[in-house]
């Protein structure tokens, strides 16, 4: 049973490009959330999405940033028009359909390095 | 709102020494508890949960946390650590129905030979 899957494991972009992270969730989760972390610091809670449905996305910024987790595919994070402050560690957690009493799974985390 | 204080950024110990990383959480209503590892350049596992009864919670490979109502605390410890143990640990808190996990700033737990 695979666990969560994160792709792409390091990517580094220029200023002004765009990022897309993905996520695939372990099989029979339904619930992803995006996690952020930034240097020497903790996750800090980004967005939580269900199939096709974005249920909160209070931590995520207000522009450049988007999340969407497709009926068919992976869920994917974007990042437009990146800047050096974005550069961190992106985790991806998933869990069961009703929650699973709050355990979230994660997956490796994406390593974005803006130039 | 749920807030995790870990209050050591870095702890180094010896090898089979004790050791306990210390957490504390602030919530007005019930939470659950969970402390993850995180080796270096990989993701976060899950290393133990508090969800409910028997306040003292086991993982595995050694660790063991104590939850405390009243002192509002979950510290995690482990009589005797190993080599493999160094890692960051990261203590985390959900409200009851809630569905964000709610991170501490985490701790560096350093094993010196």
């Amino acid at each position: 049973n695979a666990g969560v899957m994160q792709n792409p494991r390091h990517l580094v972009r220029r200023r002004g490009q765009e990022a897309r992270l993905r996520c695939s969730p372990m099989k029979g989760h339904s619930h992803v959330y995006w996690y952020r972390q930034l240097p020497e610091e903790g996750l800090k809670f980004m967005v939580y999405l269900q199939k096709e449905n974005i249920i909160d996305e209070s931590g995520m910024p207000k522009e450049r940033f988007s999340a969407e987790f497709p009926k068919e595919g992976p869920s994917i994070l974007r990042i437009q028009q990146v800047v050096r402050g974005d550069s961190a560690a992106y985790f991806c957690a998933s869990s069961p359909p009703l929650g699973g009493l709050g355990e979230q799974y994660f997956g490796p985390g994406t390593r974005l390095t803006v130039t | 709102a749920q807030s995790v204080t870990q209050l050591d950024s870095q702890v180094p110990v010896f090898e089979e020494a004790p050791v306990e990383l210390r957490c504390n959480y602030s919530s007005s209503v019930s939470v659950y508890l969970f402390w993850y590892v995180q080796y270096p350049n990989q993701g976060l596992q899950l290393l133990l949960k508090y969800l409910s009864g028997s306040t003292l919670v086991e993982s595995i490979n050694g660790f063991e946390a104590e939850f405390n109502k009243s002192q509002t605390s979950f510290h995690l410890r482990k009589p005797s650590v190993h080599i493999s143990d160094t890692a960051e640990y990261f203590c985390a808190v959900i409200s009851q129905g809630a569905q964000k996990l709610v991170f501490g700033q985490g701790t560096r737990l350093t094993i010196n030979p």
